[in-house]
């Protein structure tokens, strides 16, 4: 079984500081590992995802996340903050390689605070 | 990519009563989903939305209560049956495209509330 653990549900940074969005996972197989984000009252975005190609992935809005087996960790970064990126942030793991029309599992979130 | 939208956007029901949300994506995708999102909560997957057949549903989740169609590629309903304030939630249902990314986008969600 497939699993994701979210190890903060709350993360409180000041605009222009680094994030740190921290995500473990467990999976039976080569996992594929995505986040997503959830701005208030809007619809699920895919920032960025690993299929097995490059360990370190960079997606949008200058977010990048680092696939780490041997920590069994996936987690967010972004150097620097802004005030748009305060939103819900979600860990998710799907079991095939690819990725491709697979069953997701959603980590519980964290909840990205930024202040000025 | 493929834009995917919902009907309706947000609903207030009656106990008892029923609702069906469509949702509708632009594009032939491969496979549909659909979830439920509980208040501050995160999404959990309902049922697999299979073209042509029944759905496959996940544990806890059962056709009665929560009949889903797909007579195409492109659309999909969601009917809560029966609903109670329990089932207060955000819906949302995603479709994977095909080509090289396979991701799975995501609609903006159904807003249900139940009195």
């Amino acid at each position: 079984a497939q699993s994701v653990t979210q190890l903060d549900s709350h993360v409180s940074v000041s605009e222009g500081t680094p994030v740190l969005l921290r995500c473990n996972y467990s999976s039976s197989y080569s996992p594929s590992l995505f986040w997503y984000v959830q701005h208030p009252n809007k619809g699920l975005q895919l920032l960025l995802k690993y299929t097995s190609a490059a360990t370190l992935v960079k997606g949008i809005n200058g977010f990048e996340a680092e696939f780490k087996k041997s920590e069994t960790s996936f987690h967010l970064t972004k150097p620097s903050a802004h005030m748009s990126d305060a939103a819900e942030y979600f860990c998710v793991v799907s079991d095939m390689d690819t990725g491709t029309a697979s069953k997701l599992t959603f980590g519980t979130g964290t909840r990205l605070q930024v202040t000025l | 990519s493929a834009v995917i939208s919902q009907k309706p956007s947000r609903d207030i029901c009656q106990r008892g009563t029923s609702l069906t949300i469509q949702c509708q994506v632009d594009s032939q995708v491969t496979m549909m989903f659909w979830y439920r999102q509980q208040p501050g909560q995160s999404l959990t997957l309902i049922a697999t939305a299979n073209q042509g057949s029944e759905a496959t549903y996940e544990s806890g989740f059962v056709i009665d209560k929560f009949p889903i169609s797909r007579p195409n590629l492109t659309f999909s309903t969601l009917t809560v049956s029966n609903m109670s304030p329990e089932d207060s939630s955000i819906y949302l249902c995603s479709g994977v495209g095909g080509g090289s990314s396979y991701e799975q986008y995501f609609g903006p969600g159904t807003r249900l509330t139940v009195t």
